[in-house]
């Protein structure tokens, strides 16, 4: 079965200060993958996917993720943190015909200044 | 603008009561979702539906119904058989064109909490 792993619970870091939050996947077929941020009380918002090409995609908000397959990984980066990131993010892998998404438990972070 | 309403954004119940949450959205998306989040839980998939009039059983289905009667709406149930129905309910939706993977959209959430 297919299952995604946030290591992190929780992260701080200090406002401009580079950020990584890491997210290992487990499926059998080609994956794709998310990363969504979610403020508190409030809905998800999509940063980036990964569906093919490029191992290293772009997101909003100055993101990235970079897709190992070796690895299973497709970790979240930002090279400087604002403390308006403080948030809770979530990666996601995209499974079977009816697009279901398998959620890690997510990472809060947390930005000091 | 488009997007995904879900109303009310706070929901109490005394416990033994069903209470209906609603979705609504208005992105022209053929499929719609309900997830549940608990703390340190991530998010579990309830119920989904690809087209109007029929939808599927997800991860934890069990103390939940829903109906697709209309494109645009997809009202979540919790039933009083829900043993642990205090949560943070999301609806989601997406496109669902064949051969293209298709991101999900998220509301903004109901809280709801059942004493």
């Amino acid at each position: 079965a297919q299952s995604v792993t946030q290591p992190d619970i929780h992260i701080t870091v200090s406002e401009g200060a580079s950020l990584e939050l890491r997210c290992n996947y487990s499926y059998g077929a080609t994956p794709y993958l998310f990363w969504y941020v979610q403020s508190p009380g409030q809905g998800l918002q999509l940063l980036l996917k990964y569906f093919s090409g490029d191992t290293l995609v772009q997101g909003i908000k100055g993101f990235e993720a970079e897709f190992k397959r070796s690895q299973s990984s497709f970790n979240l980066r930002k090279p400087s943190v604002h403390w308006s990131d403080a948030a809770e993010y979530f990666c996601a892998l995209l499974t079977g015909t009816a697009s279901k998404l398998t959620f890690g438990t997510g990472t809060r972070l947390q930005v000091t200044l | 603008d488009g997007g995904i309403t879900q109303s009310p954004k706070y929901l109490f119940r005394k416990e033994g009561q069903n209470v209906t949450l609603s979705c609504e959205q208005n992105l022209n998306h053929d499929a719609m979702y309900w997830y549940r989040q608990d703390p340190g839980q991530g998010l579990r998939l309830i119920y989904y539906s690809q087209i109007v009039n029929d939808f599927q059983k997800g991860d934890i289905a069990e103390g939940y119904s829903v109906s697709r009667e209309k494109k645009e709406s997809f009202p979540l149930t919790v039933t009083s058989a829900q043993k642990n129905p205090t949560a943070f309910y999301l609806c989601a939706s997406s496109r669902r064109l064949a051969g293209i993977v298709n991101e999900q959209y998220f509301g903004p959430g109901t809280r709801l909490t059942v004493t």
